[in-house]
């Protein structure tokens, strides 16, 4: 059965540091999204992405955030200058338009 | 005013026992009910989806939607301790190219 996957699965990282978070979703999918979940708190979305472009993005997701396909299988999400509180684990998501979202196992981001 | 409420827990039952597990939500315009499984650190785990009002059914586990009173119930029956996660309750508008509304998650434990 086909899954997302993420990568790294952990990172650390100073504050003020750029991190790029790597997903690749389940190759049949057409939408892309971004989600975090602070520890012990709900999972939030961050942005959803088709076609090449943002569809929508949440307030969370400022200048400091961006996201890529660079090719047909990888979708990233950069943070430009880390801040403690970007500490999370953080969800990539995927569905071909007819289903609900299919997540990854999460890259868990601390940021020092 | 939260979009998806949920009942953070803990939920403590027996093994065998039938568990209930139940949102509310806010947002009428909410059309897609899901519930998702997250093992402590993992990604979320789509269960099982049920779009408008009325049941579904999937081995040990039924869904349960009543738009009237914006409503969602998730029931397990025969619970093993297996079951034991955080529980997901989840709201779109729509499938394809829509944000997910998540709740705070229920942490359910199974007790041999």
């Amino acid at each position: 059965e086909p899954e997302v996957t993420q990568t790294p699965s952990h990172q650390v990282t100073q504050m003020g540091q750029e991190v790029i978070l790597r997903c690749v979703p389940i190759s049949n999918h057409l939408y892309f999204y971004w989600y975090r979940q602070i520890l012990g708190q709900k999972v939030e979305f961050l942005v959803s992405f088709y076609n090449n472009e943002i569809s929508e993005k949440s307030e969370i997701f400022d200048d400091q955030f961006s996201v890529e396909r660079p090719d047909g299988s990888n979708f990233t999400l950069k943070i430009r200058s880390t801040k403690l509180e970007d500490s999370a684990m953080y969800f990539c998501a995927g569905d071909g338009g007819r289903e609900t979202q299919y997540f990854g196992p999460g890259t868990r981001l601390l940021v020092l | 005013q939260k979009e998806v409420e949920q009942d953070p827990g803990p939920l403590s039952v027996p093994e065998g026992a039938i568990v209930s597990l139940n949102c509310t939500y806010s947002n009428s315009a909410f059309q897609y009910f899901m519930w998702y499984r997250q093992y402590s650190r993992k990604g979320p785990e789509l269960l099982m989806y049920t779009y408008s009002s009325g049941n579904k059914e999937d081995g040990r586990f039924t869904a349960q939607v009543d738009k009237s009173s914006k409503y969602i119930s998730l029931f397990i029956r025969d619970s093993q301790p297996s079951d034991s996660a955080t529980y997901l309750c989840a709201s779109a508008t729509n499938f394809g190219n829509e944000k997910l509304t998540f709740g705070t998650g229920t942490r359910l434990t199974i007790i041999p």
